[in-house]
């Protein structure tokens, strides 16, 4: 069966240190990995997205890696902050234009100052 | 621009009364998407539209629901007669669609947050 999977519902971490989030699926294979941050009572919004051909993509204090042997994305935030506090999400894109995500659960990041 | 726009942010209803959900998409988008969020179930699609028309309604949970696109600019969502277990955060969200960026970055509205007794 066709599964994407955050492997947590829930990181906490302390101001400064790194947080690292993962997305794992299977049976699927995506053109492009994306990322969207969502925050209590709004609606995602999208952070960046990595091509399949891609190692890692960075953006600020953003750095994400996709593995498609391992079939895994892995989300990283450097130096973070209590305003990075939020739930992100992973989301698969076949890459043709007009075609719908599949979205993980999220993982609810905490960033304790 | 002001983003993908959604009516009602709050409903609260009574088990067996109709509900409809209305969204505006981002001018210029060509895709529009439903989902419905839940913590048991997280983000799940709905359905979506190409150019006004229906492409996928697989994720429609029974004849309840209908949603239909009669112009580039207005969505709605209707769910006739409503349940209780249809309470969720209801999201629209829009895309444009280009042939040089296959990718599909979505712009969420703000939510429906629907409560059925």
């Amino acid at each position: 069966s066709q599964k994407i999977e955050q492997n947590s519902e829930a990181l906490n971490i302390q101001e400064g240190k790194t947080a690292t989030l993962t997305c794992n699926y299977t049976n699927y294979s995506p053109a492009y990995l994306q990322w969207y941050r969502q925050d209590p009572g709004r609606g995602p919004v999208f952070l960046l997205l990595i091509r399949e051909n891609e190692k890692e993509k960075r953006k600020e204090r953003l750095k994400v890696t996709f593995d498609t042997t391992l079939k895994q994305s892995l989300f990283h935030i450097t130096a973070s902050q209590p305003a990075d506090s939020a739930t992100y999400l992973c989301a698969l894109d076949w890459g043709q234009a007009g075609t719908a995500l599949i979205f993980g659960k999220g993982t609810t990041l905490s960033v304790s100052s | 621009d002001a983003g993908v726009i959604q009516s009602p942010r709050h409903e609260v209803t009574e088990m067996g009364q109709e509900v409809t959900l209305r969204c505006k998409p981002i001018s210029g988008h060509n895709s529009l998407f439903w989902y419905r969020q839940t913590m048991m179930r997280g983000l799940e699609l709905l359905i979506y539209f190409n150019n006004n028309v229906p492409i996928d309604d697989s994720g429609m949970p029974e004849d309840r629901f209908s949603a239909k696109m009669p112009n580039a600019s207005f969505s709605t969502l209707k769910i006739q007669p409503s349940e209780p277990r249809d309470s969720a955060v209801y999201f629209c969200a829009s895309s444009p669609t280009s042939v040089t960026s296959p990718y599909n970055e979505q712009f969420f509205g703000p939510g429906t947050r629907l409560t059925v007794l």
